[in-house]
């Protein structure tokens, strides 16, 4: 596709349960992250993958949270034991990145609306 | 830990004037900065990028200005128009190709 492509676009899940939540990026970009949103706050840095690998996973809040990007491309993001706290927007973005260098435009996806009941 | 501000109370103005938008920050100064659009439901659209050795920079009718000095960027949209309306979010190069976000500003443009 042209664009980022987020599924699913909305999940409601029960206190304790485990979702997954799918990015799929620009073709041929490298670089690959996952921000949550809360209502009226700009989105909060979670995960930052170059390639395959996480290369700065500090924002996750917890170890309920994981992240995976197996083959370079299409990332999910996990959350178990899932807690009412969790309800947000997750968005993905990816961008590209040649060498060491960032262009520094992240191109989002239209995000995954977690809601935990 | 770097913090950034943008001004929480939605910003209101008349279709054909210019609005002003205000990212501070504390801290480090970032290499860059970014500013996007955001509509409701939707996800951030980038508008502009703005180097640390930059001190304007424009695209149509959106001007960036970045003062390192004050810690601070502004954002400009003259002859804004309704279409204009959406949330506005800046964003700090945190290094090591992190991106952090402001809460955003809501910019309501009135016919």
């Amino acid at each position: 596709g042209a664009g980022v492509s987020q599924t699913p676009s909305n999940k409601v899940t029960e206190k304790g349960k485990y979702v997954e939540l799918r990015c799929d990026p620009i073709s041929g970009h490298t670089a690959l992250y996952w921000y949550r949103q809360s209502l009226g706050q700009g989105p909060e840095f979670l995960i930052y993958f170059q390639g395959t690998g996480a290369a700065d996973d500090s924002g996750l809040p917890n170890d309920r949270f994981f992240a995976v990007r197996p083959e370079g491309s299409v990332s999910t993001l996990k959350i178990q034991r899932t807690e009412r706290g969790d309800s947000a927007v997750y968005l993905c973005a990816s961008s590209y990145t040649s060498g060491t260098v960032n262009t520094g435009e992240l191109f989002f996806g239209e995000g995954s609306r977690l809601t935990v009941l | 830990s770097q913090k950034i501000e943008q001004n929480s109370e939605a910003l209101n103005i008349q279709e054909g004037k210019t609005a002003t938008l205000t990212c501070n920050y504390t801290n480090y100064s970032p290499a860059y900065l970014q500013w996007y659009r955001q509509d409701p439901g939707r996800g951030p659209v980038f508008l502009l990028l703005i180097r640390e050795n930059e001190k304007e920079k424009r695209k149509e009718r959106l001007k960036v200005t970045f003062d390192t000095t004050l810690k601070q960027s502004l954002f400009h949209i003259t002859a804004s128009q309704p279409a204009d309306s959406a949330t506005y979010l800046c964003a700090l190069d945190r290094g090591f190709n992190k991106f952090y976000f402001g809460s955003g500003t809501k910019l309501n443009v009135k016919p």
